[in-house]
């Protein structure tokens, strides 16, 4: 089973440039979601989505969209790329989410920089 | 607004040598307090979900425990494939807070 799988595994980007991140997890979970981890602080969690054509925003939603047309995938748009937004980014899934205390999937990570 | 404090951030530990780590938690309605594990260059592995103060859990060498203040991660005779870092989150209602986690370094 791949689980849930992100690209690109690295990514370097100038101020300013988009960019989509790719998520795609094949355990036909309902719960999507990205997390942002930067040294010294937890996971902050960027947006979720509860099942296809639902989303919302999460903790540190500025700068990033979202959308999910399938089940399987949650890409993440960068808009205009900020020196703010290097970090490590992940993806995550679960059957059924935060809600119901349901463990989290993680992939193993996109490092972005932005310089 | 829920808050998660692991300490320490970071602990060295010889083969054998057995520890604690800590993780304190101010949270309006604890629903579930979550373990993960998280290996250089992937993502967190998830390890327990503790629900209620007094419960415990075990995997190998590792047990978890939970007061209504803060959980513990006991590691008893390490091992230097248990050199990680150890994440601990909580829940409520539906949002999930992380801690930055303590690195563990178990040298041989």
């Amino acid at each position: 089973n791949a689980g849930v799988t992100q690209t690109p595994k690295f990514q370097v980007l100038k101020t300013g440039q988009s960019m989509t991140l790719q998520c795609a997890q094949d355990m036909n979970h309902e719960y999507m979601s990205w997390y942002r981890q930067d040294p010294g602080m937890g996971l902050r969690l960027i947006h979720y989505s509860v099942g296809a054509g639902i989303t919302d925003q999460g903790e540190v939603p500025n700068g990033y969209n979202v959308s999910r047309s399938t089940t399987e995938d949650f890409p993440l748009r960068l808009l205009s790329a900020a020196p703010s937004q290097t970090s490590v980014y992940f993806c995550a899934s679960s059957d059924a989410g935060v809600a119901y205390n349901s463990p989290l999937h993680f992939g193993n990570g996109t490092r972005l920089t932005v310089t | 607004e829920d808050q998660v404090t692991q300490s320490p951030e970071a602990l060295r530990l010889q083969e054998g040598e057995s520890s604690s780590l800590n993780c304190s938690y101010t949270v309006s309605g604890l629903r579930g307090l979550f373990w993960y594990r998280q290996d250089p260059g992937k993502g967190p592995e998830f390890l327990f979900t503790l629900y209620s103060a007094g419960e415990e859990k075990e995997k190998e060498r590792l047990k978890a425990t939970l007061t209504k203040k803060e959980s513990f991660l006991h590691i008893t005779a390490p091992k230097p494939e248990d050199s990680a870092t150890y994440l601990c989150a909580v829940s409520s209602v539906y949002k999930l807070s992380f801690g930055a986690g303590t690195t563990v370094t178990v040298r041989a």
